[in-house]
Formats: structure tokens, sequence, C-alpha cells
């Protein structure tokens, strides 16, 4: 596609429920960032893939969150038992590089109420 | 303390005055880019940058490696570049992982009309 594209763009969900967010990332790319910005937080990193390679997750901030990247492209993010505090703006990026000193392209973001 | 800071916090511009957002950095850096975040969250790049100055437009960003600095400038702002803009840099040896990037907090810039 001509950018990189999530969906949904805003999900609700009851505490308890699990979620899936999905990123589908410009043809290509072989590198792709999950994210994550709460209310009044910066940018936060979850999770890295690049190509092949075992994934980065050393910024999954638990072991309700995990994530899947299909073919070398369409990554989801999953979350498990939502709580209310993940309530947030997932945002997803991909890039040509193995590393963000290629340009980096963001999607639009998924934003997520735990109600 | 946070390895990217962004100053100011807040900034509200009349229309038409120059705009000035300045970032600073501790890590080692591949590149930096400057985001521009709209209130409906859609988050755009505006620019990557790993030295010297780039223009588009209305928008200036120049780094300065040694100085581990960075500043976005708009010209002749208008009311349309209300946004939060984030600075957020490129470090090969953070987290011990390739290419993450790292955030500011942003600076939210509201141009009065």
């Amino acid at each position: 596609g001509a950018g990189v594209s999530q969906s949904p763009s805003n999900k609700v969900t009851e505490k308890g429920k699990d979620v899936e967010l999905r990123c589908d990332p410009i043809s290509g790319h072989t590198a792709l960032y999950w994210y994550r910005q709460s209310l009044g937080q910066g940018l936060e990193f979850l999770i890295y893939f690049q190509g092949n390679s075992a994934p980065d997750k050393s910024g999954l901030p638990s072991d309700r969150f995990s994530a899947e990247r299909t073919g070398g492209s369409v990554s989801t993010l999953t979350i498990q038992r939502t709580q209310q505090e993940d309530s947030a703006v997932y945002l997803c990026a991909s890039s040509l590089g193995a590393s963000m000193g290629t340009e980096a392209f963001f999607g639009q973001g998924t934003r997520l109420t735990v109600v | 303390k946070n390895e990217v800071e962004q100053s100011p916090q807040n900034l509200t511009a009349q229309e038409g005055e120059f705009i000035t957002i300045n970032c600073s950095y501790s890590v080692g850096i591949s590149a930096l880019h400057w985001l521009q975040q709209h209130p409906g969250g859609g988050i755009v790049s505006l620019f990557m940058l790993s030295s010297g100055k780039k223009k588009h437009g209305r928008l200036i960003a120049t780094i300065n490696i040694q100085e581990k600095h960075s500043s976005l400038h708009i010209t002749a702002s208008h009311p349309r570049d209300s946004a939060v803009y984030i600075c957020a840099v490129s470090s090969m040896n953070y987290g011990g992982s390739q290419g993450n990037l790292i955030f500011g907090k942003g600076t939210k810039l509201s141009v009065k009309p």
C-alpha cells in the first residue's frame, strides 16, 4: 500500500477481554516497530521486527502483550486480559533497513480504550 | 533523566510568528527525526536528519552533532501548524538492540489567528 495502515483506528473493549491490533507496513519494508502512547505521555517502544530475525521484545510491558509478524509483512499486536492502564494509542512504524537511520513511516495509530 | 529532551513543552504563537522548537539528546545516534502529531493522533514524519539542515516549505530542521542538539523552525506560522511536534532519535545502542527510536515528550504548539 501507499503507507503504513493500522486497524482498527479506534477500539473500545471491556476490561478482561483480549484485543488484536493490526499493522500493514509499506511493501518491502523489512523493519517494523510497535509503539504506545499513553495519555499525557511520550511514545514508548514495545517491540521491533527485522526481517526473519527474532524480534526484540524488550519493550513489552507484561506477558499479556505479544506480537507476531507473518510472512515478514503484516503484524498483529495482541493484548490479553486487557486492563484500564492498557488504554493508549498504539502506533506502528516501518522502515526499509535494519536501523531507523533509514526514514521511518508511521501509521495513524489505533486508539484503544479499556472500560 | 530522559535521553531526549524537548523545549518548550507548550508554545503559543500568533499567526505569522517565527517558531523554534528545540531538541537535545544524550545518546549516540544514527539519525534524528522530527514528527508531527495532529489532535486526531496520526503521526507524520517531517524530517530525518543525520547532519546539517533540511528545508521543506515553511519548515526547517537543523542538527548539530557535536552539541547533540536539533532545532525545528516554522516560518510564517499558521493555525494549521497547531500540533504536537515530537523529536525522536535513532540510537544503535539503545536497549542493546538495533534501531530503536527514543522519543521526546513532544512540544504542543498552538498558533492563534
